[in-house]
């Protein structure tokens, strides 16, 4: 069956750390894997990965996909109270038009 | 406005009342999903839809039904709530295939069935 974990589910650190959230993947045909960052609303799309190796960055935010550990990884530097959501990944694949989604991890900041 | 949106965003209702959520995309996305979020479940795929009049069942989709005679609307009918059927509802659109794009999530619907 396929499946999505996310580690840690939750993690409390201070404003100005470094923090790195896990995905791992088990899904037949992957096509693709996302992140999305899910405040007091809908999920807003971060970043699609489907090559390995290759790391997509948008500010302080990066994410990078290893596809024969079937992982992977979004870092968020020098955090910022804004940084609090539960970030989301999810993985498609070339078997049908369903996202697999993960359970989240919570990420709080504290100021 | 342009983009995807729900109504309503919040809803009440009683046990064994029929409840109709909608969902409006100005995109001309092909594919429409809905979603219902729960404490300890993350996000579960209700229903989907390929284009107009091509749907089909999710991981959760009992209890549930849709219809989508135009492109542009995908609404998701309760037909007889259940308590089990409170939850966080979102509805999403993506331009190709849900795998290979991303999907654009709707603001949510909140609906408590009493």
């Amino acid at each position: 069956e396929d499946k999505v974990v996310q580690s840690p589910l939750s993690l409390v650190v201070h404003e100005g750390d470094t923090v790195t959230l896990n995905c791992s993947y088990e899904v037949t045909n992957f096509r693709s894997l996302l992140w999305y960052k899910q405040e007091k609303k809908a999920p807003t799309f971060l970043f699609m990965l489907t090559s390995s190796g290759i790391e997509k960055k948008s500010g302080r935010l990066s994410s990078i996909l290893d596809k024969k550990e079937l992982f992977s990884i979004l870092n968020i530097t020098a955090t910022q109270t804004g940084d609090s959501a539960i970030y989301l990944c999810a993985v498609g694949s070339n078997s049908n038009y369903q996202l697999i989604w993960g359970a989240g991890t919570k990420l709080i900041i504290k100021p | 406005d342009a983009g995807i949106t729900q109504s309503p965003r919040y809803k009440i209702t009683e046990t064994g009342r029929q409840v109709t959520l909608m969902c409006h995309q100005t995109w001309s996305h092909s594919y429409m999903f809905w979603y219902r979020q729960d404490l300890g479940h993350g996000l579960r795929l209700i229903y989907y839809s390929a284009a107009a009049d091509i749907t089909d069942k999710g991981e959760v989709p009992d209890g549930y039904v849709v219809s989508r005679s135009k492109t542009e609307n995908f609404p998701l009918t309760l037909e007889s709530a259940t308590r089990s059927q409170t939850s966080v509802y979102f509805c999403a659109s993506s331009a190709t295939s849900g795998s290979s794009d991303t999907q654009y999530f709707g603001p949510g619907t909140r609906l408590t069935v009493l």
